[in-house]
């Protein structure tokens, strides 16, 4: 069996603070993992992706995530956040999508 | 850039009526996907396709069929909208047999049924 949890329904972050976005997950197979953002209106965009390459994944927009697998998760991370960062953002594991966690940010 | 495709991205209809979803993808993927999204709430995967001649149901149930007869297109179809059918639709594509698979979504159709 396998399953995605975002472990945060909302966050909510000062600009210029970092961003800590958190999935675990459970897989009987080597994970394919995924980050997408969802900006208010718009489509959905990958913002990062998980190859077995690197456990560090560099995205888009500043985002990283790192693949700890004795964890058995991949968190979402910004240094620092920017007001257009606001958005939903979505775990993907196997093509499991987690429940998203909405990301606010404050002036 | 992906290039996959929704028409309409905007649909108001009365209850009843017959709607078809469109979604084309240009990538030549096999795999397709429909999700179904309500306000603030998470993506539920309601049809899918390994490709031509293959259709799937996902996780959720839906009222909705699907068809596959050409690689590129992969519409979805209420044969009688009502107003629980009001929602967002999105559309994914991805390369089958890769051990990635990245989907790569549409824009999305926004439905209200009145």
């Amino acid at each position: 069996a396998q399953s995605v949890t975002q472990l945060d329904s909302h966050v909510s972050v000062s600009e210029g603070t970092p961003v800590l976005l958190r999935c675990n997950y459970s897989s009987s197979y080597s994970p394919s993992l995924f980050w997408y953002v969802q900006h208010p209106n718009k489509g959905l965009q990958l913002l990062l992706k998980y190859t077995s390459a690197a456990t560090l994944v560099k995205g888009i927009n500043g985002f990283e995530a790192e693949f700890k697998k004795s964890e058995t998760s991949f968190h979402l991370t910004k240094p620092s956040a920017h007001m257009s960062d606001a958005a939903e953002y979505f775990c993907v594991v196997n093509g499991l999508f987690g429940k998203g966690t909405r990301l606010s940010v404050i002036a | 850039e992906a290039d996959i495709y929704q028409t309409p991205r905007y649909l108001v209809i009365g209850t009843g009526k017959k709607i078809t979803l469109e979604c084309s993808q240009t990538m030549g993927h096999d795999k397709m996907y429909w999700y179904q999204q309500d306000p603030g709430m998470e993506l539920h995967l309601i049809h899918y396709s390994y490709g031509v001649n293959s259709t799937e149901k996902g996780d959720l149930s839906s009222e909705s069929t699907v068809s596959r007869i050409r690689t590129e297109h992969f519409p979805l179809t209420l044969e009688s909208a009502r107003p629980s059918h009001t929602s967002q639709y999105l559309c994914a594509s991805s390369e089958h047999g890769r051990a990635v698979e990245t989907q790569y979504f549409g824009p999305g159709t926004r439905l209200l049924v009145l």
